[in-house]
């Protein structure tokens, strides 16, 4: 079946820093991505919409500026997260659509601890 | 983005007992669908259930979808303490894979 492949699946870096989250598809082209956050024992929210070749959606309330996406082929999504701080300190995860009955094919997710 | 419910936040049983979650959502939909997460983990995909549909069966899991009282059920029959996870609904209402996530069930499967 279709996988994407998410990494890193875990980082700890330092206040100030930048963070680099890379989604694949390894068998299938992805013209879209999914990004979500998750924060501990909470559900999954929608932080924006990449497309291949176009600029990504965000949704509301999420800063464009700090959380950069990249969708640069049909099978790469990058999220950066710039200059994070404790509070963006979450677990990141990508899907794309796969297509048929089988839903949507969710990334391994990353645990991004920001110190 | 509103959020659905699923009920109940927290579920305990005991092996090959029945699991059963409840979710109920805001807007219509296109399809509903319900994922599985490990703690920690990434979101495996169970069942998909279109708006048109009102039952569906995949193994040990059936679930059942009401539009008109806009909610859904998923059932875990004959449970294992491998199936101890969070059980999330999704809904997506306009066929994009743009998903809305309920706020999960937390299944705990005692062997």
């Amino acid at each position: 079946g279709a996988v994407v492949s998410q990494h890193p699946s875990w980082v700890i870096c330092k206040s100030g820093t930048s963070v680099k989250i890379e989604c694949r598809s390894l068998d299938f082209q992805a013209t879209t991505m999914f990004w979500y956050r998750q924060f501990p024992k909470q559900s999954l929210m929608l932080m924006a919409t990449s497309n291949e070749g176009s600029k990504a959606t965000y949704e509301q309330g999420v800063e464009k500026d700090k959380f950069l996406i990249n969708h640069a082929s049909l099978t790469l999504s990058t999220l950066t997260v710039t200059s994070a701080h404790p509070e963006d300190s979450s677990f990141y995860i990508c899907s794309a659509p796969s297509g048929g009955i089988y839903g949507y094919t969710f990334g391994s997710g990353t645990r991004l601890t920001v110190v | 983005s509103q959020q659905g419910e699923e009920d109940p936040q927290a579920l305990s049983i005991q092996e090959g007992e029945n699991a059963t979650m409840n979710c109920s959502y805001k807007t219509s939909i296109n399809n509903l669908q319900w994922y599985r997460q490990n703690s920690g983990r990434g979101l495996v995909h169970l069942i998909l259930i279109r708006s048109n549909e009102r039952e569906k069966h995949s193994g040990r899991l059936r679930v059942t979808l009401d539009t008109s009282k806009k909610s859904s059920s998923l059932l875990i029959t004959a449970s294992r303490a491998a199936d101890t996870a969070s059980y999330f609904c999704a809904t997506d209402a306009s066929n994009t894979g743009k998903l809305i996530f309920g706020q999960g069930t937390t299944l705990q499967v005692k062997p």
